[in-house]
């Protein structure tokens, strides 16, 4: 069965750089979601895309911005980066706003030197 | 705001034994999903096993079972017949319903769990 899909698996960047997360979620599912999950501590949520609409918003920084495409894959602005930011980044999808389950994707693993 | 507390940081079992990770989690709300992932070393995220609140009957997903006490705002997860497979960081979430379209979740701090061979 088809997986969400994140790309870049990996990034280095340098402080104050630039980096662009995106997310393929699994076909027809309209909801994405993306949580931050720092070296040993538990993913936080960030922000979350419904129809192509921001439907909530988390601990994301003023510095990230995000948004969801018509053909629903997502992408994660983030500028002006700092060491903090080095984290992994998840992308997990679902199936409208009923009960459906959150599938994440393997993370993108950024690190900020 | 909800919180979940996952009370044990780490914890080990006997391959083939059973083992009990526990979930506390305070909330308001009265309709609600909670759910177990599990974290394996390559830090994928796997949905374990979900519990809806409005139902009474214990979720069971093969070797995995959940006693939820709803009143005692308890979830623990249960693995029957430990495997070295099983290895891994294991997160509860609660899943709120904050706006419109977004059931964004809320994690435990997770427990690591060690399987002996």
């Amino acid at each position: 069965a088809a997986g969400v899909i994140q790309s870049p698996r990996h990034l280095i960047k340098e402080k104050r750089e630039t980096a662009t997360l995106k997310c393929y979620p699994i076909p027809r599912h309209d909801t994405v979601y993306w949580y931050q999950q720092g070296p040993g501590q538990d993913p936080q949520f960030l922000i979350s895309f419904y129809e192509k609409m921001q439907s909530d918003k988390g601990s994301i920084p003023d510095r990230f911005s995000a948004q969801q495409f018509s053909d629903y894959h997502s992408e994660l602005n983030m500028s002006s980066l700092e060491l903090g930011d080095s984290a992994l980044y998840f992308c997990a999808s679902s199936a409208g706003t009923g009960v459906y389950e959150q599938y994440f994707g393997p993370g993108t693993r950024l690190t900020v030197t | 705001a909800q919180t979940v507390t996952q009370s044990q940081p780490e914890m080990s079992v006997q391959e083939a034994e059973t083992v009990t990770l526990s979930c506390t989690y305070d909330t308001s709300e009265s309709d609600y999903y909670l759910f177990w992932y599990k974290q394996p070393p390559s830090r994928q995220m796997i949905l374990v096993i979900r519990q809806e609140a409005y139902k009474q009957q214990n979720a069971t997903e093969n070797r995995f079972s959940v006693n939820f006490q709803k009143a005692a705002k308890s979830f623990s997860l249960k693995i029957s017949d430990s495997q070295l497979g099983d290895a891994a960081m294991y997160f509860c979430a609660y899943r709120s319903y904050s706006g419109a379209g977004s059931y964004q979740l809320t994690f435990g701090k997770g427990t690591k769990l060690s399987v002996i061979p």
